[in-house]
């Protein structure tokens, strides 16, 4: 089955620096893949997702990146501020089927 | 949370004992998927379904087992509770469309086995 790894686990940044997040899946057929952004005690929640057609997507402050080829796609996030601190999950599915989450980076804006 | 009713919200019962939690959506979406939440282990996929009685098994589903009878109710049943499924449940919703495969979480239900 697809396998999804995420590094950093931890990152800490200053407030107005930039944060990446990174992730590598397994499964080449993968063509799906989701930013999810966890507060502390309430459920993930959708930020960002690209679909492989795609190599890059933006949303104000944030972007995602795909290389299909070697099979990663990173989390940018631009300017951040103390309310981006969180838990941010990257995931890889076929079609959004079933998604496969990464451990999550805790990302802490100081 | 997009429209998902997870409860409850906390329980803690002892090994041994059966548990059932339940999640309620008001979105019609197709598919409902139950995940549980562990550090270390991010988010792992327990069992989803696609329909009105049609379930499959995810990454983690020993031990566990799902029905749903209606579209708008999932429910996930620990037929015999152990302490290593004290966990963070998370209920999810998506309309299983391919061209809108987004995902919406509930808030969540804290299982503590004792």
């Amino acid at each position: 089955g697809e396998n999804v790894e995420q590094h950093p686990s931890t990152l800490s940044v200053q407030e107005g620096d930039s944060a990446v997040i990174k992730c590598t899946y397994s499964d080449s057929a993968s063509n799906y893949f989701p930013w999810y952004k966890q507060e502390l005690g309430k459920g993930p929640q959708l930020i960002i997702d690209i679909r492989s057609n795609v190599g890059e997507k933006k949303d104000q402050r944030i972007a995602v990146t795909l290389n299909k080829t070697a099979k990663h796609f990173s989390l940018h996030i631009t300017e951040t501020q103390p309310e981006d601190s969180a838990v941010y999950f990257c995931a890889a599915s076929i079609d959004g089927y079933a998604l496969n989450f990464g451990k999550g980076t805790s990302l802490l804006v100081t | 949370d997009a429209g998902i009713t997870q409860s409850p919200r906390h329980k803690v019962t002892e090994t041994g004992t059966p548990v059932t939690l339940r999640c309620h959506q008001t979105e019609n979406h197709r598919y409902m998927y139950w995940y549980r939440q562990d550090p270390g282990h991010g988010l792992r996929l327990i069992h989803y379904s696609y329909g009105v009685k049609d379930t499959d098994k995810g990454e983690v589903s020993d031990g566990y087992s799902v029905s749903r009878s209606k579209t708008e109710d999932f429910l996930l049943t620990l037929e015999s509770a152990t302490s290593s499924q004290t966990s963070v449940y998370f209920c999810a919703i998506s309309e299983g469309n391919p061209t809108n495969e987004k995902l919406f979480f509930g808030s969540g239900t804290q299982l503590s086995v004792l």
